[in-house]
């Protein structure tokens, strides 16, 4: 199975500062199509987890420009280029390229 | 819009069977693969089963292979996941989660969650 690691587990940003959340997998997402399959997801406070990113850097419907998701091979990141109050919650990481699908433990991010 | 409502959770002695229900609505769907995650109590996410958009394949994490059962019914836009010889670490709150694509393995929108709760 690909292990995937996230750093840091926790992080506290005042609003409109940024923040960055990495990931790193055990083995490359970079698949033989062109594509990198590494996702990134968002779970508010008693909700269940939402789709931010996919395929490397590819938004989802309705998701804020200030969120972007860049790397290659085996190390990734999330920029939140302004932090606004509503980010608040945990973010998670998730590798697509085989089964089966894993995730990242998660980064928990609060507002200063 | 896209809805996702799962049932049948609840608290089931180890050992004992489940099955759990997701009615879907406001998309076609007999066009999407379909998956269940689950969320232990505090813990992160766990992938537990896919299902492509026929019901021809069905896959499975390693910790409810031979245990757990995915399917599907088209004509009532229902997701089901049978559970049998529960475990008091099967205990989380599963989410059904619709695929982006035909079987692209990423969830674009997801139920509420239902708790099951294994213990004696």
């Amino acid at each position: 199975d690909i292990v995937m690691t996230q750093t840091p587990l926790s992080l506290s940003v005042t609003p409109g500062q940024p923040a960055s959340i990495s990931c790193k997998s055990s083995q490359s997402l970079l698949h033989s199509d062109g594509e990198t399959y590494l996702n990134w997801y968002l779970q508010k406070p008693g909700q269940p987890p939402q789709l931010l990113i996919y395929e490397l850097s590819n938004r989802f419907s309705g998701v804020p420009d200030r969120f972007s998701g860049s790397g290659s091979g085996t190390d990734f990141t999330l920029k939140i280029s302004r932090v606004e109050a509503e980010d608040v919650g945990v973010y998670y990481c998730m590798q697509s390229i085989q089964l089966p699908l894993t995730f990242g433990q998660g980064t928990k991010l609060e507002i200063k | 819009q896209v809805q996702l409502v799962e049932s049948g959770g609840g608290v089931v002695q180890p050992g004992r069977s489940l099955i759990l229900s997701c009615a879907a609505s406001g998309f076609t769907f007999s066009t999407y693969g379909m998956h269940w995650v689950r969320q232990a109590p505090g813990k992160g996410l766990e992938w537990v089963a896919g299902i492509t958009f026929d019901g021809r394949n069905k896959y499975y994490a390693d910790s409810v292979k031979g245990r757990f059962t995915i399917s599907r019914d088209n004509s009532k836009n229902t997701l089901f996941l049978q559970m049998n010889s529960l475990r008091a670490e099967d205990t989380a709150i599963y989410f059904c989660a619709k695929d982006l694509d035909v079987f692209s393995l990423n969830f674009d929108y997801w139920g509420q969650g239902t708790l099951v709760t294994v213990s004696s």
